[in-house]
């Protein structure tokens, strides 16, 4: 069965300085991997997703992620964080088959001071 | 385009009672999932739809919970006896169709068990 850790319960941040934010995930194949965000009393919106082809993916808000194949890796980064940017972030990981069924991790509270 | 909408979007309710959230897709998305989100936890998927069928259910608790999605379009999801520990944010997600789609989320319905 396939994983997702997040190692970084809670990550607290200067507005205007960088953000990456880890994830690792366990599983046999080559996954379908996802990032969402979730702000308070919202439901969970995609930032970016990679399915194939290049390693390097953008996604919105100024956000982008790197799969890395032999270190399980798909770390979500932003080169200068926003105030709005505050909120939980979730890796997921979806498993081909018969149901694409998502799993995700346990999330990353970001914090962002001014 | 209208978003999944979802209600209510509070209830507190006493252990033993029964409670049930609604779920009203994005139009046209034939594939509709249901998630519980414990305080501290990523999504967990309860149950998936196709149409009106269901794909997947293995992490329903079925002697307490159940869903139906009749006529392929809006859902229901019942918990009868709740407990304690049903205490979460039941999150609906719709999509284009059951494979590599992105998931649209509602804001989810957040219930205290008390």
């Amino acid at each position: 069965a396939q994983s997702v850790t997040q190692p970084d319960i809670h990550i607290t941040v200067s507005e205007g300085a960088s953000l990456e934010l880890r994830c690792n995930y366990s599983y046999g194949a080559t996954p379908y991997l996802f990032w969402y965000v979730q702000s308070p009393g919202q439901g969970l919106q995609l930032l970016l997703k990679y399915f194939s082809g290049d390693t390097l993916v953008q996604g919105i808000k100024g956000f982008e992620a790197e799969f890395k194949r032999s270190q399980s890796s798909f770390n979500l980064r932003k080169p200068s964080v926003h105030w709005s940017d505050a909120a939980e972030y979730f890796c997921a990981v979806m498993r081909g088959g018969s149901n694409y069924k998502l799993t995700f991790g346990k999330g990353t509270l970001l914090t962002v001071n001014p | 385009e209208a978003g999944v909408a979802q209600s209510p979007r509070y209830k507190i309710i006493e252990k033993r009672q029964s409670v049930a959230f609604w779920c009203n897709p994005i139009s046209g998305h034939a594939t509709l999932y249901w998630y519980q989100q414990i305080l501290g936890q990523g999504p967990k998927l309860l149950i998936q739809f196709q149409n009106n069928g269901v794909v997947d259910d293995s992490q329903l608790p079925k002697d307490r919970f159940s869903a139906e999605r009749l006529k392929g379009v809006d859902s229901t999801l019942k918990i009868q006896p709740a407990k304690l520990e049903d205490s979460a944010v039941y999150l609906c997600a719709s999509s284009s169709g059951q494979g590599v789609y992105e998931q649209y989320f509602g804001p989810g319905t957040r219930l205290t068990v008390t």
